[in-house]
């Protein structure tokens, strides 16, 4: 089955910083690789997503790459703000997202 | 439109019993998949349903079970419960079946295993 590895589990950064999260996967038919955020206590709510059919994917301060060839897909985060403190996952799928394949989780703290 | 609605949010239970959470998707949407959520393991996904079949399971024990109703409302049941079964239990709806969807999850349901 799909295996989906990410790097690193925890990551702090200064205000204003730059955060980079990476992920890998196993499976050359996943097709859909989404990101959630999870604060603490809440649900996990998507945050950007991108299809195979395209390679880098922005929205406002938030952009996600993904590199088929060698499977592995980064979220990026330009920035940063206390509020983006939370526990990031990665995951992989079809394009439906009925069944995700997630990572192990991020917790990225941005110091004031 | 409401979220993905699930009860009870807090459970506790003795080991041995059973347990059954419910989750209400969003309306519209017919899709609904359950993942459980530990520390250790992350977010694994137990099993997903449409038109009240059962379409894709994870690897979990035969303890896992779920079941869909015709208004796309879902429950999971576990039996003879374990203290590794102690997790936070999610479900996340999608609108229909097919290509270019994403997956909108509810609070969880807590379940404790004392």
């Amino acid at each position: 089955g799909e295996n989906v590895e990410q790097h690193p589990s925890t990551l702090s950064v200064q205000e204003g910083d730059s955060a980079v999260i990476k992920c890998t996967y196993s499976d050359s038919a996943s097709n859909y690789f989404p990101w959630y955020k999870q604060e603490l206590g809440k649900r996990p709510q998507l945050i950007i997503d991108i299809r195979s059919n395209v390679g880098e994917k922005k929205d406002q301060r938030i952009a996600v790459t993904l590199n088929k060839t060698a499977k592995h897909f980064s979220l990026h985060i330009t920035e940063t703000q206390p509020e983006d403190s939370a526990v990031y996952f990665c995951a992989s799928g079809d394009g439906s997202a009925r069944q995700l394949t997630f990572g192990s989780g991020t917790q990225l703290t941005v110091l004031p | 439109k409401a979220g993905v609605t699930q009860t009870p949010r807090y459970l506790i239970k003795t080991r041995g019993q059973q347990v059954t959470l419910s989750c209400s998707p969003i309306s519209g949407h017919r899709s609904v998949s359950w993942y459980q959520q530990t520390p250790g393991q992350g977010l694994q996904f137990l099993f997903e349903y449409f038109s009240e079949t059962q379409r894709n399971k994870g690897n979990f024990p035969g303890r896992f079970s779920g079941r869909q109703f015709s208004n796309s409302r879902s429950e999971m049941n576990v039996s003879t419960l374990e203290l590794g079964d102690s997790a936070l239990y999610l479900c996340a709806s999608t609108p229909r079946v097919g290509k270019n969807t994403e997956a909108f999850f509810g609070q969880g349901t807590r379940l404790t295993v004392v």
